[in-house]
């Protein structure tokens, strides 16, 4: 059981290059997350889903884009990267009800934008 | 909005005694959860305990304890008998209620560091 996966762990853009950060769940969760970490800001909230089809802005959404084709897979997509975007990225998932808020954690991807 | 507030950046503690770090959340729900989240050096964020809103009784799990006082938003966390494996940076964070959806607010964090 490999829980939530993201990829890759380490990764250098330049300035208006793309990418996608990957981040697959096996646990059949409904509800899935990005959140990015910043030195003395905590992590906030980027995207999430309440399941497939369904996506919604969370607080820090500009730059962003996601989209959840199937229960497994959330991508986040960064459309042309900035300096500002340099951060830890976390992808978490977690069932419905009673459970719904305690999070699972993918062991987080580095993203340095120079 | 919610927020969560963790006034300590750092602090440190000799291993064995006990350190408590402290946390305070502002929200307009009645029903919500609120939790710690260890973040040792390898990155990974670990669930350390969760404490849902409307149960009185602190929640406790083993050396971790909270103190939660609702009426002062207030959730501290103390860990006795520290060791050195207790080292890293502590989360507090607090959900939603009805509304929730997985959805987690975050305060900035306290790096704790255990003393040999």
């Amino acid at each position: 059981n490999a829980g939530v996966t993201q990829t890759p762990k380490f990764q250098v853009l330049k300035t208006g290059q793309s990418m996608t950060l990957q981040c697959a769940q096996d646990m059949n969760h409904e509800y899935m997350s990005w959140y990015r970490q910043d030195p003395g800001m905590g992590l906030r909230l980027i995207h999430y889903s309440v399941g497939a089809g369904i996506t919604d802005q969370g607080e820090v959404p500009n730059g962003y884009n996601v989209s959840r084709s199937t229960t497994e897979d959330f991508p986040l997509r960064l459309l042309s990267a900035a300096p500002s975007q340099t951060s830890v990225y976390f992808c978490a998932s977690s069932y419905s009800g009673s459970r719904v808020n305690t999070l699972h954690f993918g062991n987080g991807t580095r993203l340095t934008v120079t | 909005a919610q927020t969560v507030t963790q006034s300590q950046p750092e602090m440190s503690v000799q291993e064995a005694e006990t350190v408590t770090l402290s946390c305070t959340y502002d929200t307009s729900e009645n029903n919500y959860y609120l939790f710690w989240y260890k973040q040792p050096p390898s990155r990974q964020m670990i669930l350390v305990i969760r404490q849902e809103a409307y149960k009185q009784q602190n929640a406790t799990e083993n050396r971790f304890s909270v103190n939660f006082q609702k009426a002062a938003k207030s959730f501290s966390l103390k860990i006795s008998d520290s060791q050195l494996g207790d080292t890293a940076m502590y989360f507090c964070a607090s959900s939603g209620g009805s509304s929730n959806t997985g959805k987690l607010i975050f305060g900035q964090g306290t790096t704790l560091q255990v003393k040999p």
